[in-house]
């Protein structure tokens, strides 16, 4: 049963400390994503890639997050410096071509102190 | 920006009677469309997708699409205590990303 995994699955932080995340996709799909969700804002997307090519970050505050894929089995995003407001849970997402929905990991809960 | 709206809810139903969560789109030339759902702490899990006009079933869940009004609905029938959770409708159009709706929490009461 092909998942899609995520580390660490949870992360507690103080302020001003980077953060990095890391998302396995389940092998050969093509297009991950990244999502953040809070109890405000629910599901908001941070990043896709598609053939690890960055298509979209546009959602994603360019002054302190990275997200990168260096190769096809490793997605990273990374937080620097972490800040309070970034306490949520990140997911990672990925999917085989835009007809099919994206399959979710289990999420990284980062708590920022 | 492309939006994808749902009545927050909670929504309500005794055990066994059919659950009917709704969601409108804003982008006329979406294409797919998908609906999942997340029990509390845990990531979305997809449950249906639906790609044309019409109705599409899978066990107790229907999909309904019309593109023409821009709706997409979820019936979940003899609902179960277990598929209390919350629903969330996600978009796709050629070319964007998925766009999710903010969900509906459904409750089903024993």
């Amino acid at each position: 049963d092909a998942r899609v995994t995520q580390t660490p699955r949870d992360k507690v932080t103080e302020m001003g400390q980077e953060v990095t995340m890391r998302c396995q996709p389940i092998l050969g799909h093509n297009t991950v994503f990244w999502y953040r969700q809070t109890m405000m804002q629910g599901l908001e997307l941070l990043a896709y890639f598609r053939n690890r090519a960055p298509l979209d970050d546009s959602g994603m505050p360019k002054d302190r997050f990275s997200a990168e894929m260096p190769d096809a089995t490793l997605a990273t995003l990374k937080i620097q410096p972490s800040e309070p407001r970034d306490s949520a849970v990140y997911f990672c997402a990925s999917g085989l071509d835009q007809d099919v929905g994206p399959l979710f990991g289990p999420g990284t809960r980062l708590t920022v102190l | 920006q492309k939006e994808v709206e749902q009545n927050s809810g909670p929504l309500s139903v005794p055990e066994g009677a059919i659950a009917s969560l709704n969601c409108t789109y804003s982008d006329r030339v979406s294409q797919s469309f998908f609906w999942y759902r997340q029990y509390s702490g845990k990531s979305p899990e997809l449950i249906m997708s639906i790609y044309s006009n019409g109705d599409k079933e899978d066990g107790r869940f229907t999909a309904q699409l019309n593109k023409a009004s821009q709706y997409v609905s979820l019936l979940i029938r003899d609902s179960q205590p277990s598929d209390s959770a919350t629903y969330l409708c996600a978009v796709w159009s050629y070319g964007q990303n998925f766009v999710f709706g903010p969900g509906t929490r459904l409750s089903v009461l024993p």
